[in-house]
């Protein structure tokens, strides 16, 4: 079975400053790895995803993520944090790309910046 | 481009009714997946439908039930509400044949009283 492990629920930061939402992942087979952000009162977005091309993957709004499979790992950074990027972010596995089958969420990270 | 559209936004109902959520998907896309978010989790997989018909299914029971329409909108249904029902419902809608990614529509908040 696969899960999700989202280390730490609140991540505080301040403008400018670097972000790092840590996500682990557990898998059986080769994984598909996303990230998607929520703002209030909004759905779903894709950040970025990882589907076993470059382990380093860029996303929108300036996030990436890199994919270490040693470590099981594929958290997601930003260099500098600006105030428009408080909102909920989950990390995603599938054992598929995304399309096919379902995606297995971890519990979230909210992320606050302040100035 | 529409993207993909949920209704109600939201919606109260008591213990025991039954619920209609209905989805359109984004144009062009032939698979809708459901997902339930609780408050402070993450979407948990309910079903996932292509031609019309149920193809997967989370650990969720029988009370929740869907239908996909030939023009490839869906609905989730939801009977005997209880309290731990309430919930963001969300819709995500894929095109089967090439894998891509799933997009969220904005979800349908549920409150059971």
């Amino acid at each position: 079975a696969q899960s999700v492990t989202q280390l730490g629920s609140h991540v505080s930061v301040s403008e400018g400053a670097l972000v790092l939402l840590r996500c682990n992942y557990s898998s059986s087979v080769p994984p598909y790895l996303f990230w998607y952000v929520q703002y209030p009162n909004q759905g779903l977005q894709l950040l970025l995803k990882y589907t076993s091309a470059a382990t380093l993957v860029k996303g929108i709004n300036g996030f990436e993520a890199e994919f270490k499979k040693s470590e099981t790992s594929f958290h997601l950074t930003k260099p500098s944090a600006h105030m428009s990027d408080a909102a909920e972010y989950f990390c995603a596995v599938s054992d598929l790309p995304g399309g096919y089958n379902k995606l297995i969420f971890g519990a979230g990270t909210r992320l606050a910046v302040h100035p | 481009d529409a993207g993909v559209t949920q209704s109600p936004t939201h919606l109260i109902k008591t213990r025991g009714q039954q619920v209609t959520l209905r989805c359109s998907p984004k144009s062009g896309h032939d698979t809708v997946s459901w997902y339930q978010q609780a408050l402070g989790q993450g979407p948990q997989f309910i079903f996932q439908y292509y031609e019309e018909e149920e193809r997967q299914r989370g650990n969720f029971p029988d009370r929740f039930s869907g239908h996909q329409y030939p023009n490839y909108s869906s609905e989730l249904n939801v009977n005997a509400l209880l309290l731990g029902d309430s919930a963001l419902y969300l819709c995500a809608s894929s095109l089967k044949q090439t894998g891509e990614t799933q997009y969220f529509g904005p979800g349908t908040r549920l409150l059971v009283l």
